[in-house]
């Protein structure tokens, strides 16, 4: 089964500084999908950005950027310019090529400081 | 265009009591999926359905749960007879008919309660 693991429970960023949210997986597939989805208080599920993994080149949305190592198993998150609106829980999922179903790490709590 | 919705927002029940919940995918999709968020963990999936059929429910428990999606109406995830240990969110995502299938778009949730 896949798993996916976000080794950092909390993370803090001084505004308009970067961050950097780590996300490893392991999978036996060799074609999926990666994501990273917001969770602010409200608790409605935002998705931030994805990365197809046939694809090399690593997906920008804004100030949102990903380092996808394939080889690696890894998908980190950077922030850029951090906004206090960025502030949220993040959380890394995986979705093979059936797409039954997403499998998401426990997530990381971020903290923008003023 | 209407994202995903889901009602009710926040539900309380007592233990022994059924929790029905619901979810209206965004408009072209007809692909349905149903999660589960404890408390400081991440969302776990239970269910996939389409229209009228049942997917994938490897990740639903094997007592008190169940899902439908009917030709017509929202898709309900029914918990009978609930205890304390069901309190958690409850997340429906969806997916188009045809295409794409990668991107789940997720509805704002149901927070249950179990007193």
């Amino acid at each position: 089964a896949q798993t996916v693991t976000q080794s950092q429970p909390e993370m803090s960023v001084q505004e308009a500084e970067t961050v950097t949210l780590s996300c490893t997986y392991d999978t036996s597939e060799s074609d999926y999908y990666l994501f990273w989805y917001k969770q602010p208080p409200s608790r409605q599920m935002i998705l931030v950005i994805r990365q197809e993994a046939y694809k090399q080149q690593n997906a920008t949305e804004n100030r949102f950027s990903v380092n996808f190592q394939k080889a690696a198993k890894s998908f980190s998150l950077k922030i850029s310019d951090s906004q206090l609106g960025d502030a949220a829980m993040y959380f890394c999922a995986y979705n093979g090529l059936r797409g039954n179903q997403f499998y998401f790490g426990t997530g990381t709590s971020l903290t923008v400081i003023p | 265009n209407a994202g995903v919705m889901q009602n009710p927002r926040h539900l309380v029940r007592r233990r022994g009591q059924e929790a029905r919940l619901r979810c209206s995918p965004m408009k072209g999709h007809s692909h349905v999926y149903w999660y589960r968020q404890l408390p400081e963990e991440g969302l776990k999936f239970m269910v996939y359905l389409q229209k009228e059929n049942i997917i994938d429910e490897s990740g639903m428990p094997k007592e008190r749960f169940s899902a439908e999606f009917p030709k017509e109406g929202p898709s309900i995830l029914r918990i009978q007879q609930v205890v304390r240990g069901d309190s958690a969110a409850y997340f429906c995502a969806s997916s188009p008919a045809r295409g794409r299938t990668d991107t789940q778009y997720f509805g704002p949730g149901t927070r249950l309660t179990v007193l």
